[in-house]
């Protein structure tokens, strides 16, 4: 059965924290993506990557970094964590092509105090 | 950007019919997806169109119209456990857009 696996499902983490995210597929599917999900923006995409070491920005990537060292893994950086970034953060990943649809890790609940 | 709009909230009774429409920009469309969000939960792949028409899948169908920018999913014979968001993405590449989702409640 595919699987994303999302290392915490929640996270409380102070104002100026450096935080990591991470995300672990096991499909060998290529691409890979971070969204955030708010009550009424619905999801945002943060930053996504077609390849290792590759990675593009998304529509919000302020304040926000990313890593694929590894195909199955792409981890999300917080540099320095601010109240705004309070969210739920979604992973997903898929294969190369249009026709396939995502699948999504079961989330992050992230505060920042 | 494109938009993609979607009622916020429906209700509906058990056992009844419901439609949840999402209608998008059609610059650049390459396929629309619907995804089924419980609450707490991460979205689930419902449904995926790229040519219009009508797909059905058991209770559920989605329909297609790429020249309105315009689909729709319909779901039947509804029951306690279809409360709860539904996403419509649209693929402008190789990523997608997600409309802001629509959460349905089903009532008895």
């Amino acid at each position: 059965d595919v699987k994303v696996t999302q290392s915490s499902r929640y996270l409380v983490k102070r104002t100026g924290e450096k935080v990591f995210l991470e995300c672990v597929q096991d499909m060998d599917h290529e691409n890979m993506f971070w969204y955030r999900q708010d009550p009424g923006l619905g999801l945002r995409l943060i930053y996504f990557s077609y390849d290792v070491k590759m990675k593009e920005k998304g529509d919000i990537p302020e304040g926000y970094s990313v890593s694929r060292e590894k195909k199955e893994r792409f981890s999300l950086i917080l540099e320095s964590a601010s109240t705004n970034q309070t969210s739920m953060y979604l992973c997903a990943s898929s294969l190369r092509g249009q026709r396939y649809g995502y699948t999504f890790g079961s989330g992050t609940r992230l505060t920042v105090v | 950007g494109q938009n993609i709009d979607q009622p916020t909230e429906m209700t509906a009774t058990e056992g009844a019919i419901v439609q949840i429409n999402c209608t998008y920009q059609t610059s650049g469309f390459n396929g629309l997806f619907w995804y089924q969000q419980h609450a707490g939960e991460a979205p689930t792949f419902l449904s995926y169109n790229v040519l219009d028409g009508l797909e059905e899948k058991g209770r559920f169908s989605s329909f297609l119209s790429r020249s309105k920018g315009y689909s729709y999913l319909l779901l039947k014979e509804l029951q306690m456990k279809d409360s709860a968001s539904y996403l419509c993405a649209v693929n402008y590449g190789q990523n997608f857009v997600f409309g802001p989702g629509t959460r349905l409640s089903v009532l008895p």
